[in-house]
């Protein structure tokens, strides 16, 4: 079984710029949901995606995009790079909506530094 | 909104040591909760859930009870291993919408020493 995987693994953009990440969610997961996790703070949820919709949407901006393909692969976008967005970002996978499981399986993560 | 509460780190323990790492939350309806580890250079994995209240959740050693009167899930193990060492986070879910979204607290990091 093929679990989450997140690349590029370390990235390092400018401010004004744009960045595309990208997860394979594990094998027979439908849902793909991204977290931003800051420097000493817990994953904050950015967008969820279901079968190819976004299901969801936490207080992020819109410059904040994703897809999310039909081999249930997704991508995040950040336009207009700000020196905030440096943080490690998180895809996690489930299989349906996991409302009362809680089994997502995370990634380890993309860290984007913006200078 | 919801709001998850851990107690700060960095916590150091000695092996077989008795561990608490202390979270409350805040939340409207009957969220399900969770506690989620971070070993180094790894993804987060999830530890234990507990869906409703009195509920206990369990593994690996490790317990948490889901206390609504008290809006708790404080995580406990008896005797820690130098293998726990990583980060815990708690975490709730919603428990409505048509979506699926945990909210985590900040994290506590958990050094444990032969």
């Amino acid at each position: 079984e093929t679990g989450v995987t997140q690349s590029p693994t370390h990235l390092i953009k400018t401010r004004g710029q744009q960045v595309t990440l990208r997860c394979s969610s594990q094998s027979g997961h439908n849902t793909v949901s991204w977290y931003q996790q800051a420097l000493g703070q817990g994953p904050q949820f950015i967008f969820q995606y279901y079968r190819e919709e976004e299901n969801g949407r936490g207080n992020f901006p819109p410059r904040f995009s994703g897809l999310q393909f039909p081999n249930y692969s997704s991508e995040l976008n950040v336009n207009a790079l700000e020196l905030d967005d440096s943080a490690l970002y998180l895809c996690a996978s489930s299989f349906g909506l996991a409302r009362n499981t809680g089994e997502l399986f995370f990634g380890e993560g993309s860290r984007l530094t913006v200078l | 909104g919801n709001s998850v509460t851990q107690m700060e780190g960095p916590v150091t323990l000695s092996e077989e040591a008795f561990l608490t790492i202390n979270c409350t939350y805040t939340a409207t309806g009957y969220p399900s909760l969770f506690w989620y580890v971070q070993y180094p250079g790894e993804g987060l994995q999830l530890l234990l859930k507990a869906t409703k209240a009195d509920d206990k959740g369990s593994n690996k050693g490790f317990e948490a009870t889901y206390r609504k009167e008290t809006t708790s899930f404080h995580l406990e193990k008896g005797s820690v291993q130098v293998s726990d060492s990583a980060v815990y986070f708690c975490a709730l879910s919603d428990s409505g919408g048509s979506n699926y979204k945990l909210t985590f607290g900040k994290g506590t990091l958990l050094t444990v020493n032969p």
